[in-house]
């Protein structure tokens, strides 16, 4: 089983629509858990960081943990053709050990006019 | 606003040589990265790099690999020996504390291409 999974798409979804992203993981180890959303040729860009379960918003963004599942969400809310991008889940252990992220293959995401 | 820098944008080498990827971090940052993505597959950890030392590598980041801060700026990833598998995107990270929370600002990577 792979550490990380995720769903590699492509998802293809019309101007405001809500857009639903997922990763589940393996590692219960992992408490720290990004968003990073990445344009074609360029780095990936932080969108969102939670600590544990719970969530967090921003704007129209908002990133749910469910550590008993092992599951998590990326909801983008109005989406746009900006958003057209591919979105990465990342996640990390706790503090004082391992700093490296791991990484989702990343969904490719396609906001249609 | 502060971005990591990465140059070049595409460096095409051949089989056998030496390459050097570089990297200016954000100034004030004093954790370094360097991750890679193989086409079409997820982002992967090499290295971080902290005080003038490797603070963790993983598997991938073997004998041929190696990371240097020659001055106050520059971080550089060099391969010695290319293969035609360390053609992928190399991107360079950084932040300004090691903790957990504290998040990765990555470049825009280089496009290392091995014939």
């Amino acid at each position: 089983q792979k550490e990380v999974e995720q769903d590699p798409g492509p998802l293809s979804v019309p101007e405001g629509a809500i857009v639903s992203l997922n990763c589940t993981y393996s590692n219960s180890a992992f408490q720290y858990f990004m968003w990073y959303r990445q344009y074609s040729r360029k780095g990936p860009e932080l969108l969102m960081y939670t600590y544990s379960s719970g969530n967090k918003e921003d704007g129209r963004f908002t990133a749910q943990v469910d550590k008993s599942s092992k599951y998590i969400s990326l909801f983008i809310r109005d989406s746009q053709p900006s958003d057209s991008a591919t979105y990465l889940c990342a996640m990390r252990r706790g503090p004082g050990t391992a700093s490296k992220l791991t990484f989702g293959t990343g969904t490719r995401l396609q906001v249609t006019l | 606003e502060p971005e990591v820098t990465q140059t070049p944008s595409h460096q095409v080498t051949q089989m056998g040589q030496e390459v050097i990827l570089r990297c200016v971090p954000i100034s004030n940052h004093l954790y370094f990265y360097w991750y890679r993505q193989i086409l079409g597959q997820k982002v992967e950890f090499l290295v971080s790099f902290y005080n003038n030392e490797i603070s963790e590598k993983s598997e991938i980041f073997d004998d041929q690999f190696s990371v240097e801060r020659p001055d106050g700026s520059n971080f550089t990833l060099k391969i010695r020996s290319t293969k035609l598998e360390d053609s992928a995107m190399y991107f360079c990270a950084s932040t300004r504390e090691r903790g957990a929370d504290s998040p990765l600002h990555f470049g825009n990577g280089t496009r290392l291409t091995v014939t």
